[in-house]
């Protein structure tokens, strides 16, 4: 089974500030989907950047970007040049290549501050 | 991106009774879709996958009795919540695979507020 940490419950940034958000994951898969999912207070779910484990390459939206270590199984968000909107829970997520089930960690709820 | 609506957001209902929430693809046609519960400040549970045409696919421990999932077309999931209880008052959120779309992404619905009195 696949299994999906975010051990970080909550954290702030100020303004203009950037942040790295962590996540780790476990799974015997080699081929699979990793997303970082964005629920303000709206409730919405907002993906915000996605990841195939094949691609060595780190996914950037923007502001948004990625640090995908495979050996390490972790994916961890970098919010750079943080704004007010950025306040929201965090949710790291996964998808296994064969399956189309979404596994979420438990979130981090993000505070940016003025 | 693709867009997926929940009809009713918001739903009060007193106990015993039936709630039906719909969750629709807008632009795009999704054989599978997904039922996921959230408490408060909590991650999603993913309660039951469906399946147009057939049958739904339940998670341990969800009761297909009391959660009933209907996928009738290609755009149109229904989660019937039976004999409603205080203890079933949640977060019920949706979502939709677009099998067009890349990497299995999955659009997700408003979400849909029960509260059972």
């Amino acid at each position: 089974a696949q299994t999906v940490t975010q051990s970080q419950p909550e954290m702030s940034v100020q303004e203009a500030e950037t942040v790295t958000l962590s996540c780790t994951y476990d799974t015997s898969e080699s081929n699979y989907y990793l997303f970082w999912y964005k629920q303000p207070p709206s409730r919405q779910m907002i993906l915000v950047i996605r990841q195939e484990a094949y691609k060595q390459q780190n996914a950037t939206e923007n502001r948004f970007s990625v640090n995908f270590q495979k050996a390490a199984k972790s994916f961890s968000l970098k919010i750079s040049d943080s704004q007010l909107g950025d306040t929201a829970m965090y949710f790291c997520a996964f998808i296994p290549g064969t399956a189309s089930k979404l596994t979420f960690g438990t979130g981090t709820r993000l505070q940016v501050t003025l | 991106g693709a867009v997926v609506s929940q009809h009713p957001s918001r739903v009060i209902c007193k106990s015993g009774t039936s709630v039906k929430i719909e969750c629709r693809s807008l632009d795009f046609q999704a054989t599978t879709m997904f039922w996921y519960r959230q408490f408060p400040k909590k991650s999603l549970m993913l309660m039951a996958t469906s399946n147009e045409g057939s049958k739904a696919t339940y998670e341990q421990g969800v009761e297909k009795d009391k959660f009933l999932i209907n996928h009738a077309s290609l755009t149109l999931s229904t989660l019937t919540v039976t004999s409603a209880h205080p203890e079933d008052s949640s977060f019920y959120i949706c979502s939709a695979r677009d099998e067009a779309g890349e990497g299995d992404e999955q659009f997700f619905g408003p979400g849909t507020r029960l509260t059972v009195l």
